[in-house]
């Protein structure tokens, strides 16, 4: 049972190159998300996905985009990189249903990109 | 607009004492909050939630209350030991559903031995 499985693990890129983080959960989990992490600034949500087949904006979803390809896959694109996105992403899912007690995240181990 | 907060600065403590950590939030109204825990290089593990009814959750060294009038939660972990020096973030449900779960800056935590 390997939880949720984020790839690369590191990546160097170009300002204007393109690239997309991949993110399987094998939880039978609902609900995905992509956050990144910046020194001083927490997490913040760039995307998630509720179920299969929905994508809703978080905080910073400029310069991203998502694709839900089904349960257990949910993918996140620059499509040109900038130096401003060089941070360390986060894949998560989501346990539980609403009025129970099990609600909880499950995050992979992290990609760290650079952009130059 | 939508705002939680959590003391930026990192908290030392001795080993021993109780560790109180602060998460304030504006403009939500959660169903349910929860706190994680983080260590250098790896991504937030789950420690506890609270629901908007409860006051008061404990697991065992680990206490969390929350107040929806003052619109903050404290984390509390009693006898604290240099094992427990890590960040800790707090999350909420977001405008968008219980699913949209968005999370505070975290605080830093280092006990000294």
């Amino acid at each position: 049972n390997a939880g949720v499985t984020q790839t690369p693990k590191f990546q160097v890129l170009k300002t204007g190159q393109s690239m997309t983080l991949q993110c399987a959960q094998d939880m039978n989990h609902n609900s995905m998300y992509w956050y990144r992490q910046d020194p001083g600034m927490g997490l913040r949500l760039i995307y998630y996905s509720a179920s299969e087949g929905t994508t809703d904006k978080g905080e910073v979803p400029n310069g991203y985009n998502v694709s839900r390809l089904n349960k257990r896959e949910f993918s996140l694109r620059l499509e040109s990189a900038a130096p401003s996105q060089t941070s360390v992403y986060f894949c998560a899912s989501l346990s539980g249903r609403v009025g129970k007690t099990n609600e909880k995240l499950f995050f992979g181990s992290g990609t760290q990109l650079s952009v130059l | 607009s939508q705002k939680i907060e959590q003391n930026s600065e990192a908290l030392n403590i001795q080993e021993g004492k109780t560790a109180t950590l602060t998460c304030n939030y504006t403009n939500y109204s959660p169903a349910y909050l929860q706190w994680y825990r983080q260590d250098p290089g790896r991504g937030p593990v789950f420690l506890l939630l609270i629901r908007e009814n409860e006051k008061e959750k404990r697991k065992e060294r680990l206490k969390v209350t929350f107040d929806t009038t003052l619109k903050q939660s404290l984390f509390h972990i009693t006898a604290s030991q240099p094992a427990d020096s890590a960040t800790y973030l707090c999350a909420l449900e977001g405008s968008g559903g219980y699913q949209k779960v968005t999370f505070g800056t975290g605080t830093k935590l280092q006990v000294i031995p």
